[in-house]
């Protein structure tokens, strides 16, 4: 299956200062390639995806970038506050809907 | 509203003592999922199901069943758990595939299983 690494594991940041959480994959065949937030005591909720024919999506202060050929992409939040320290997973389907998960990165925003 | 549900939250058992984990959703979802989290190691899928009658396995099936006998629910069933299957486990629904456009999972609030 899917091979997914992500880094760093945990993170802290000042608040105001930017974030930038890194996944790796393996299958080239893969095309979507989105990030969750998790809360305490929550489930993973969907923040923002990309998929393969763009190379950067934005949202507000959160954005995605992609790069294929070396099979990585990235979590970038900036302005950083303290509602956005949460665990981030990335995330990569496989055949069907397989789904293979990164391990996860605690963001801690120090006031 | 919109939204996964799961039953029972918390569940604290002993070994071999067979359970169930319901899972439903309001949304007329064809795909439905679950998942088992721990430290470390992320989610990783277990199993998961296409439409009503078609699973198949994750990524971590051993231990577990599922069965899909209408759209709303997808109950995981542990019929003979083992202290290695204490973790939190979540049911994730969506309405299409990773490969359409409009694709997004959702994830019910987690169930926090112990088995002693």
């Amino acid at each position: 299956g899917e091979n997914v690494e992500q880094h760093p594991s945990t993170l802290s940041v000042q608040e105001g200062d930017s974030a930038v959480i890194k996944c790796t994959y393996s299958d080239s065949a893969s095309n979507y390639f989105p990030w969750y937030k998790q809360e305490l005591g929550k489930g993973p909720q969907l923040i923002i995806d990309i998929r393969s024919n763009v190379g950067e999506k934005k949202d507000q202060r959160i954005a995605v970038t992609l790069n294929k050929t070396a099979k990585h992409f990235s979590l970038h939040i900036t302005e950083t506050q303290p509602e956005d320290s949460a665990v981030y997973f990335c995330a990569v389907p496989g055949w069907g809907n397989q789904f293979y998960f990164g391990t996860g990165t605690s963001l801690t925003v120090i006031p | 509203e919109a939204q996964v549900t799961q039953n029972p939250r918390y569940l604290i058992t002993v070994t071999g003592k067979k359970l169930t984990v319901t899972c439903s959703q309001n949304m007329n979802h064809e795909y439905m999922s679950w998942y088992r989290q721990d430290p470390g190691l992320g989610l990783r899928q277990i199993y998961y199901s296409m439409n009503v009658e078609v699973t198949d396995k994750g990524d971590v099936p051993e231990g577990y069943k599922v069965s899909r006998k209408e759209k709303r629910n997808f109950p995981l069933i542990l019929e003979s758990p083992s202290p290695n299957q204490t973790s939190l486990y979540f049911c994730a629904s969506s309405l299409t595939s990773p490969g359409d456009l409009s694709y997004e999972q959702y994830f019910g609030p987690g169930t926090r299983l112990t088995v002693t």
